[in-house]
């Protein structure tokens, strides 16, 4: 079975500092690899998904994640973090199209201080 | 165009009680996917709907039910209401089963159940 492993509950940041989410997954093959953001209230919006190509990929609000095969491993970045980046942080796995069973990680809370 | 979107936002019922769920897709989509977020977790595949059929079905007991109609809309159903089922209940839409990159999250239902 697939797995998503976020190990970081919450993460807290100073406005303006760099950010980094940690992301890893447990599967055979490479699966669809996705993230999504949770704010208070609002549903989840996909910041941005890897399916194959560039292992560096770019996303909404200047976020972006790498996939290294290796390490089984897709962390999300942004250079400089905004007072409304303060969400819930959802990684995201899907073995295949077709299969419909996206598996979510637990979430890392992110908070944000001046 | 409004989005995904869900009825009611904010529900309580007592346990054995029966509950319905309603979603409306993002206009143009016509595949359904319910997910049931308990508090502190990521968000759990129920069951996905297409061409009113459902599709794809995630470990949850019978008790959860659901339908989709004609025009795209989707109910989800829990008979015999448990303490656990208390969770943020989440519809997804998208054209297509496989459009992942263009999957949709509706805000959520709260449920509670006492």
């Amino acid at each position: 079975a697939q797995s998503v492993t976020q190990p970081d509950i919450h993460i807290t940041v100073s406005e303006g500092a760099s950010l980094e989410l940690r992301c890893n997954y447990s599967y055979g093959a490479t699966p669809y690899l996705f993230w999504y953001v949770q704010s208070p209230g609002q549903g989840l919006q996909l910041l941005l998904k890897y399916f194959s190509g560039d292992t560096l990929v770019q996303g909404i609000k200047g976020f972006e994640a790498e996939f290294k095969r290796s390490q089984s491993s897709f962390n999300l970045r942004k250079p400089s973090v905004h007072w409304s980046d303060a969400a819930e942080y959802f990684c995201a796995v899907l073995r295949g199209f077709g299969n419909e069973k996206l598996t979510f990680g637990t979430g890392t809370r992110l908070t944000i201080i001046p | 165009d409004a989005g995904v979107t869900q009825s009611p936002t904010h529900l309580i019922k007592t346990r054995g009680q029966q509950v319905t769920l309603r979603c409306s897709p993002k206009s143009g989509h016509d595949t359904v996917s319910w997910y049931q977020q308990a508090l502190g977790q990521g968000p759990q595949f129920i069951f996905q709907y297409y061409e009113e059929e459902e599709r794809q079905r995630g470990n949850f007991p019978d008790r959860f039910s659901g339908h989709q109609f004609p025009n795209y809309s989707s109910e989800l159903n829990v008979n015999a209401l448990l303490l656990g089922d208390s969770a943020l209940y989440l519809c997804a839409s998208r054209w297509g089963p496989e459009r992942y990159d263009e999957q949709f999250f509706g805000p959520g239902t709260r449920l509670t159940v006492l």
